[in-house]
């Protein structure tokens, strides 16, 4: 069956970086792109950007350009997201999703990490 | 970009009754490419409905979508228990690869 899991909770700085891991398994890692999708405390679903597992394409939402990068590394079959600059409205919970191959949109989805920032 | 907005922000009904959301989208957008997720506290979101009207593997009938153009709706006919919690709507896109949540309405016990 289709696994996400991410990597556990992190606490920074303000100015500093984060890199959350998102391992998957249960099927072909190059056949679908992950999308990442945060949730600050007590708010809505914000979609964060998506990257191609086949061949790194990236779509990163406007807001967030400059500031995160997405990877893969098919060996592992990992996806990463990496955050710089980290402010206190960064916190949230950071979900990673996959596609189902019959629904088209993010059906399968990572446990999520919550990212604190505070100094 | 597309604005997607839920209404209302909280609903309070009672288990066995009708619940009714709505999501309007600043433009049009095709129904191939709206979903609908529950999300309950601590949880990740878990997808209901896909192409506005077709429910995702394992959910129960008694959750239905529908809709077009601007204007979308999920029923959950006959409230359970478990299905108090908060529900979003999503626009998805494929070329770029983009997604679009709106605020989310939360369906809590009255």
């Amino acid at each position: 069956q289709v696994q996400l899991v991410q990597s556990g909770a992190e606490v920074k700085k303000p100015g500093a970086s984060v890199k959350v891991s998102c391992k998957a398994s249960g099927y072909t890692f190059t056949s679908y792109g992950i999308s990442w999708v945060r949730q600050a405390p007590g708010q809505g679903l914000e979609w964060m950007g998506w990257i191609s597992a086949y061949n790194g394409n990236t779509n990163y939402a406007q807001k967030l350009q400059g500031r995160v990068t997405m990877t893969t590394d098919t060996s592992t079959s990992t996806a990463y997201m990496e955050l710089r600059s980290l402010r206190s409205d960064d916190t949230a919970v950071y979900y990673c999703a996959r596609d189902g191959r019959l629904t088209g949109t993010t059906h399968y989805w990572g446990q999520g990490t919550l990212v604190t920032v505070s100094s | 970009e597309i604005v997607l907005t839920q209404s209302p922000g909280t609903l309070s009904l009672s288990p066995g009754e009708r619940a009714t959301l709505s999501c309007r989208a600043s433009q049009s957008v095709s129904s191939s490419y709206l979903a609908w997720y529950q999300q309950k506290p601590g949880q990740a979101p878990r997808l209901l409905i896909y192409g506005a009207s077709s429910r995702a593997t394992g959910i129960p009938d008694r959750f239905s979508g529908s809709g077009s153009g601007t204007d979308f709706t999920l029923t959950i006919s006959r409230l359970e228990p478990e299905d108090f919690a908060v529900y979003y709507c999503q626009q998805y896109g494929s070329s770029p690869r983009k997604l679009t949540f709106g605020g989310g309405t939360k369906v809590e016990i009255k």
